[in-house]
């Protein structure tokens, strides 16, 4: 396993502009979230996928947020307009599914973004 | 609604001491996972061990064991002999059943950070 992965690992852009960050995901895993987290806090939980299927959003995801995950392997999250308030570091994880409660989730290094 | 509450923001350490960080829970669950992550200053987080709702036994994983008290709906991780490479910050989270019935989501809490002195 190569790990969930992340990209871009930095990214700066002005306000009112729209970013795409990529998350791929260790090849066997059928689910993947994303989580939010700001400097000093711990992640929020913003959205996760079973295969193809968004399972559950949470409220934090405005309309600005999308996601995707089109053949159920890599995921997209794009902010449109972005806001100062969508600096944080976005995680990326991602886990089998199976076993119960107890499987494990395996994060990615995160995305930092800076809105100026 | 699931709540996890962590009230120490920062601990301090002995190198070669125990230190329990500690996590206390809100959920209307019958069955649920507790979990604790370390994130370094390089900013990974590294699963350290799980424990279940209906385990009757406390996890332990090397030097991390959970102190599970169900009634009282605490989790508190203790780290034996620390190491200076155990400074990092420290996250309990859960997870639960959704009115889907599918298990995803983890809650964290707000983190621990923890610095461990030679």
């Amino acid at each position: 396993d190569t790990g969930v992965s992340q990209n871009p690992r930095h990214k700066i852009t002005k306000r009112g502009q729209n970013v795409t960050f990529r998350c791929d995901p260790i090849s066997e895993h059928n689910r993947l979230y994303w989580y939010r987290q700001t400097l000093g806090q711990g992640p929020e939980f913003l959205t996760y996928f079973q295969n193809e299927a968004q399972l559950e959003k949470s409220r934090l995801l405005s309309d600005r947020f999308s996601a995707e995950r089109p053949k159920g392997s890599f995921s997209t999250l794009e902010i449109q307009r972005t806001e100062q308030g969508d600096s944080a570091m976005y995680l990326c994880a991602s886990s089998t599914g199976t076993g119960g409660l107890g499987y494990e989730q395996y994060f990615g290094p995160g995305t930092r973004l800076t809105v100026t | 609604a699931q709540k996890i509450t962590q009230t120490q923001p920062g601990m301090f350490v002995q190198e070669k001491e125990a230190v329990t960080l500690d996590c206390t829970y809100d959920t209307s669950d019958q069955s649920y996972g507790l979990f604790w992550y370390k994130q370094p200053s390089s900013g990974e987080m590294i699963f350290l061990i799980y424990q279940g709702s209906y385990d009757e036994q406390n996890a332990t994983e090397g030097r991390y064991s959970l102190n599970f008290q169900k009634a009282r709906k605490s989790a508190n991780l203790v780290i034996s002999a620390s190491q200076l490479g155990d400074s990092a910050m420290y996250f309990c989270a859960m997870r639960g059943i959704d009115g889907s019935g599918n298990t995803g989501k983890l809650i964290f809490g707000q983190g621990t950070t923890l610095q461990v002195k030679p």
